[in-house]
């Protein structure tokens, strides 16, 4: 099946800092999706993104579909910008979603 | 407002004890699916459903049901829970009519079996 890599596994930031998340796919994908899952648990949706690139205020996402990855921007970031991000896959007509490894993020005030 | 809800929100049971958990959707959506989210394993589908009376088996479907009856409800069924099916549980729901897009998910279920 597709294998879906997220890197890096872990970041630390000073508040203000900006970073790039990566999202590596193994084959090709219909759609995908970056979420937040915030201290509690709650998975929130940041971006649909299965080719181009979008903006939402401080962060901004690049999926390249050719190149089999997807690229996740924060600027500025902010103490609140702290837990996991996923991005999830579809692979074209199986209506399964595969989400990737995570990335663990700790902004620091 | 749109949104996916889950019930119930905490749950803990003991092995053997049938449970169902319950998620409703308002959107109208076409596509639903259920997740387990287990440390060191990420997020995992169970099952999902394209409509009314489709289900399809997901990637870790086994010790669980679930059933279709109307568009809006797509609830899970632990028949004899074990503690291995311990976890953090999400319903999600999309658009889905003739392909699949953005999903929006549900505020989780944490279910401990003792």
């Amino acid at each position: 099946g597709i294998q879906v890599e997220q890197s890096p596994p872990d970041l630390i930031l000073q508040e203000g800092a900006n970073s790039t998340l990566r999202c590596n796919f193994s084959d090709s994908v219909n759609n995908l999706q970056w979420f937040h899952q915030n201290p509690w648990g709650q998975l929130i949706n940041l971006f649909y993104i299965p080719s181009g690139t979008k903006q939402n205020g401080r962060l901004s996402a690049t999926t390249v579909a050719t190149e089999r990855y997807s690229l996740l921007y924060i600027s500025s970031s902010q103490t609140t910008d702290s837990g996991v991000y996923f991005c999830a896959v579809e692979r074209g007509g199986t209506y399964k979603y595969i989400f990737g490894t995570g990335t663990r993020l700790k902004v620091l005030a | 407002e749109a949104q996916v809800t889950q019930n119930p929100r905490y749950l803990i049971t003991v092995t053997g004890k049938k449970l169902t958990v319950t998620c409703s959707q308002n959107m109208n959506h076409e596509y639903m699916s259920w997740y387990r989210q287990d440390p060191g394993l990420g997020l995992r589908q169970i099952y999902y459903s394209m409509n009314v009376e489709v289900t399809d088996k997901g990637d870790v479907p086994e010790g669980y049901k679930v059933s279709r009856k109307e568009k809006r409800n797509f609830p899970l069924i632990l028949e004899s829970p074990s503690p291995n099916q311990t976890s953090l549980y999400f319903c999600a729901s999309s658009h889905g009519t003739g392909g699949f897009d953005e999903q929006f998910f549900g505020p989780g279920t944490r279910l401990t079996v003792l």
